[in-house]
């Protein structure tokens, strides 16, 4: 079964913590991309990698870090050097030959910082 | 920097209502837009999208969205709406390098049975 999976569903941190969200997708994509999305925000891109061993910073990068070490895993980790980590977050994936074509989404993670 | 623009923030419509829920952005070059949906609970999904062509494009569960590129628009519609289109509606945009998404703040659509 085809698709993108993101663990866990919820997670709960403490402040000064750093917690690892992960994002696995099977579709052989070469891009994947994280969000957060916050209410009456829609969607902000943290970051996003083309290719493996390869990652840019979206427009929201302060505070997170990715790695790219396999072309169909593409972690995010939430530093505590982001102020307001709260949120959800949500991983995409999407083919890159031919040119754009459409992003593909899992279910998300929310995140709570106690 | 590319924005994208969304009208109404909530909209209550009754059964069988008609829709149009506006997008606009702010790019001038070749754009690729989409509306995508997020039903409670389930994953943010693939409504439509134009990327060349006929502007007026359907999507799925009767939905189609006209692309005016004099007016930077890419409306959302639906004849007879459904309890069921409850969710919210996002409008976004992929311009530029790295494909990247640049969203609208989203529509929280009610369906009133």
């Amino acid at each position: 079964d085809g698709g993108i999976t993101q663990s866990p569903k919820y997670l709960f941190r403490k402040e000064g913590q750093n917690v690892t969200l992960s994002c696995e997708q099977n579709l052989n994509h070469d891009a994947m991309y994280w969000y957060r999305q916050d209410p009456g925000q829609g969607l902000r891109l943290i970051y996003y990698s083309q290719i493996v061993n390869d990652f840019q910073k979206g427009d929201i990068a302060e505070g997170y870090s990715v790695s790219r070490e396999k072309k169909e895993s593409f972690p995010l980790t939430v530093t505590s050097a982001q102020k307001n980590p709260t949120a959800f977050y949500l991983c995409a994936s999407m083919e890159m030959a031919g040119g754009p074509d459409t992003q593909y989404f899992g279910p998300g993670t929310r995140l709570t910082v106690l | 920097a590319q924005s994208v623009s969304q009208h109404n923030h909530h909209v209550i419509l009754s059964e069988a209502a008609s829709l149009e829920l506006g997008c606009n952005y702010s790019y001038g070059g070749t754009v690729n837009l989409f509306w995508y949906v997020q039903y409670p609970g389930q994953h943010l999904q693939l409504l439509l999208k134009y990327f060349s062509g006929d502007p007026l494009v359907k999507g799925i569960k009767g939905f189609e969205a006209e692309f005016i590129k004099s007016k930077f628009s890419f409306n959302l519609r639906k004849p007879s709406v459904q309890w069921s289109d409850t969710a919210e509606y996002f409008c976004a945009v992929n311009a530029g390098y790295g494909n990247k998404l640049v969203f609208g703040a989203g529509t929280i659509l009610r369906v009133k049975s």
